[in-house]
């Protein structure tokens, strides 16, 4: 079935470095990805988003890729700073408007100081 | 504007109570969304309601397992008879018109 999947776990930078997180997705078809971030205790909130018709968006501090030949959507955040610290979902919405998204496993990522 | 409201934040329950967890959707949004989370996992999705469509149920794990938005607003998930299995973290969505989705802080259930 559809899946979204995250390469790593847990992902440990040192601050100020530049952290990328990655994933993976199965449906070809999904027209949407969203990454959100979660801090402990907290529910998901949103950081960027892309369409399937870009390969790259940024924000601040962040930019997110797109891969659609090897259906990878990658999260790179600049500088990263202690208050990153958290856990990374990346999250697809397949073709149509079915309003749904599919969510992946997670990244945790450690900023040490 | 307000967020996305869940409560209670945490419920404490017996195995085999009945419990009802609530949703306050931001306002106007017409979509809302129930998600499971358990310990260190991904979202799990439960059920989804858009406007006066039927509901999309197809994530509920059992027939234990309900929700119902009254009005187009305010959301109850019940999970009735519960099971040690069912403690997680439940969070609530919403959404407008575009595709993200605003998420509430969610409800902590513990079932002893």
């Amino acid at each position: 079935g559809e899946s979204v999947g995250l390469h790593l776990p847990t992902l440990s930078v040192q601050e100020g470095d530049n952290s990328i997180i990655n994933c993976a997705y199965s449906n070809s078809a999904s027209d949407y990805f969203i990454w959100y971030k979660q801090e402990s205790g907290k529910g998901p909130q949103f950081i960027i988003d892309i369409r399937s018709n870009m390969d790259k968006r940024q924000g601040q501090r962040v930019t997110v890729l797109l891969n659609k030949t090897v259906k990878h959507l990658s999260l790179q955040i600049a500088a990263t700073q202690p208050g990153d610290s958290a856990v990374y979902f990346c999250a697809e919405h397949g073709s149509g408007n079915t309003g749904k998204l599919i969510f992946g496993q997670g990244t945790t990522l450690q900023v040490k100081p | 504007g307000a967020g996305v409201s869940q409560s209670p934040s945490n419920k404490v329950t017996e195995k085999g109570k009945d419990v009802e967890l609530r949703c306050d959707p931001i306002s106007g949004h017409t979509a809302l969304y129930w998600y499971r989370q358990s310990l260190g996992q991904g979202l799990e999705f439960l059920i989804y309601f858009q406007g006066n469509s039927a509901p999309d149920k197809s994530g509920l794990p059992s027939d234990r397992f309900s929700a119902e938005r009254t009005g187009g607003s305010v959301s109850t998930l019940t999970i009735q008879r519960t099971q040690q299995e069912d403690s997680a973290v439940y969070l609530c969505a919403s959404r407008f018109s575009g595709l993200e989705q605003f998420f509430g802080p969610g409800t902590r259930l513990t079932v002893l």
